[in-house]
């Protein structure tokens, strides 16, 4: 079956501009997580989505981010007013089930660079 | 405050030699634990797990220790093969499932 996919798969843009990142995820996992990579860095949690459960939001960076998942499948990733330490590969994971202790699966991620 | 750390940032070990990657993590509240396996430009995928009540997991090639008093995790490869090249993340979690990573080992196998 079909992986997580990740949309686009690449985005340049300019410092101040907004940038929205697709995720679908696996059919059926309930739970959806974005996470991003600095350069030189490890996997940095953003934010959790658990069913209909009010999300995780405690890895945001700052008020400029934001995301939503509609009718508990596909999320955006919203970005407001870009900034050059935004630059990274943000990636996306689901896991099935309501139990911590499943694996996630990543997409490929999107490489965002702001210049 | 880096709740877990990887301190080698790369290693290289010889094809058919094991690879021993390491991860110290300070949370004890953590109960389970993964190791991630991450090529270029693709998505981490999952390695192999073991819970807080093991203190080891194989499957395969790939052995997961735990060292709860220490707060250690290690990854054995043995034998290492050239295709087991990438960066590798340990990673924590709680009962949500929310991932902590570390900061990665790139591993290099030479043939």
């Amino acid at each position: 079956g079909a992986g997580v996919s990740q949309s686009p798969s690449n985005k340049v843009t300019e410092k101040g501009k907004d940038v929205e990142l697709r995720c679908d995820p696996i059919s059926g996992h309930t739970a959806l997580y974005w996470y991003r990579q600095s350069l030189g860095q490890g996997l940095e949690f953003l934010i959790y989505f658990q069913g209909n459960s009010a999300p995780d939001k405690s890895g945001l960076p700052s008020d400029r981010f934001s995301a939503e998942r509609t009718g508990g499948s596909v999320s955006t990733l919203t970005i407001q007013r870009t900034q050059q330490e935004d630059s990274a590969v943000y990636l996306c994971a689901s896991r099935p089930g309501t139990s911590g202790y499943n694996e996630q699966f990543f997409g490929p991620g999107t490489r965002l660079t702001v210049l | 405050d880096q709740q877990v750390k990887q301190n080698s940032p790369s290693l290289s070990v010889q094809e058919g030699r094991i690879s021993i990657l390491n991860c110290d993590y300070t949370n004890s509240m953590f109960d389970y634990f993964l190791w991630y396996k991450k090529y270029p430009a693709e998505g981490p995928t999952f390695l192999i797990s073991i819970s807080s009540i093991k203190d080891k997991n194989e499957d395969g090639r790939f052995t997961v220790f735990l060292n709860k008093s220490a707060k250690h995790l290690s990854l054995h490869i043995v034998p290492s093969q050239p295709g087991d090249s990438a960066v590798y993340f340990c990673a924590f979690s709680g009962n949500t499932g929310k991932l902590i990573f570390g900061q990665g080992t790139t591993l290099q196998v030479k043939p």
